[in-house]
């Protein structure tokens, strides 16, 4: 099965701009999604596709794709960015297709 | 609005079997898959499989194939998820989620539950 990497922490200013990679042979075929987690809760969906947001997703928050890499860029962090963020992808390279998560970077708003 | 709501946490000894369940609420149940992620403490997130209740077909991961069972039962709109030959390494949180996937490439989990933690102790 395919893998999805990350790097394991990134650290941002208060009120600049970061950007998460995922990389993974995986993201040749299929969007990354994205998925913030704070301590103690569920994850939940910030990007998917393209570059969607779900609702009440703020607009600092973007995606983007290239070749085998995937990005998420925060614009303008806000001290509640500060979260584990996962990567996530369909896996075609086995029958069935499954899913693979990356293996998650720490986002420190400092 | 939708709302996965997840069973109470569970405490088993190794070699036992724990079984989760998933009640989905707000939406068609029957159309859109559910997954299943687990998070080990401090580790990260971990698919382990998905049913599509309408098909009743479920897949999983490698991993836990041959030990565990994804369920659901539409009466009720609950997805279940069963683990077997429990170990201390299975200690973890269990989230179910629902997938959605748009144009062929596009696959998320839109919606999740509130996990579940379980616990494998001697």
């Amino acid at each position: 099965s395919s893998e999805l990497t990350q790097d394991p922490a990134v650290s941002v200013a208060l009120g600049q701009t970061v950007r998460i990679t995922c990389q993974g042979d995986s993201l040749r075929s299929y969007y990354a999604s994205w998925y913030q987690q704070k301590p103690g809760q569920a994850p939940v969906l910030v990007i998917y596709g393209k570059n969607n947001r779900p609702s009440g997703i703020p607009d600092r928050f973007s995606g983007s794709s290239s070749g085998n890499t995937a990005s998420l860029t925060i614009t303008g962090a806000q001290a509640e960015d500060e979260a584990d963020y996962y990567c996530n992808s369909r896996d075609s390279s086995g029958n069935p297709p499954l899913y693979v998560f990356g293996t998650g970077t720490k986002v420190t708003v400092l | 609005q939708v709302q996965l709501v997840q069973s109470g946490a569970e405490v088993k000894k190794p070699g036992s079997s724990v079984k989760v369940s998933c009640k989905a609420s707000g939406g068609t149940f029957s159309s859109y898959a559910i997954s299943w992620v687990r998070q080990a403490p401090g580790q990260g997130l971990e698919w382990m499989g998905g049913i599509i209740p309408i098909f009743g077909t479920a897949n999983y991961a490698q991993k836990f194939q041959g030990r565990v069972t994804i369920t659901t039962d539409e009466s009720t709109s609950t997805a279940y998820m069963e683990l077997s030959s429990l170990r201390s390494e299975d200690t973890a949180v269990y989230y179910c989620a629902r997938e959605r996937y748009d144009s062929g490439t596009q696959y998320y989990f839109d919606y999740w539950g509130q996990g579940t933690l379980v616990t494998v102790s001697s």
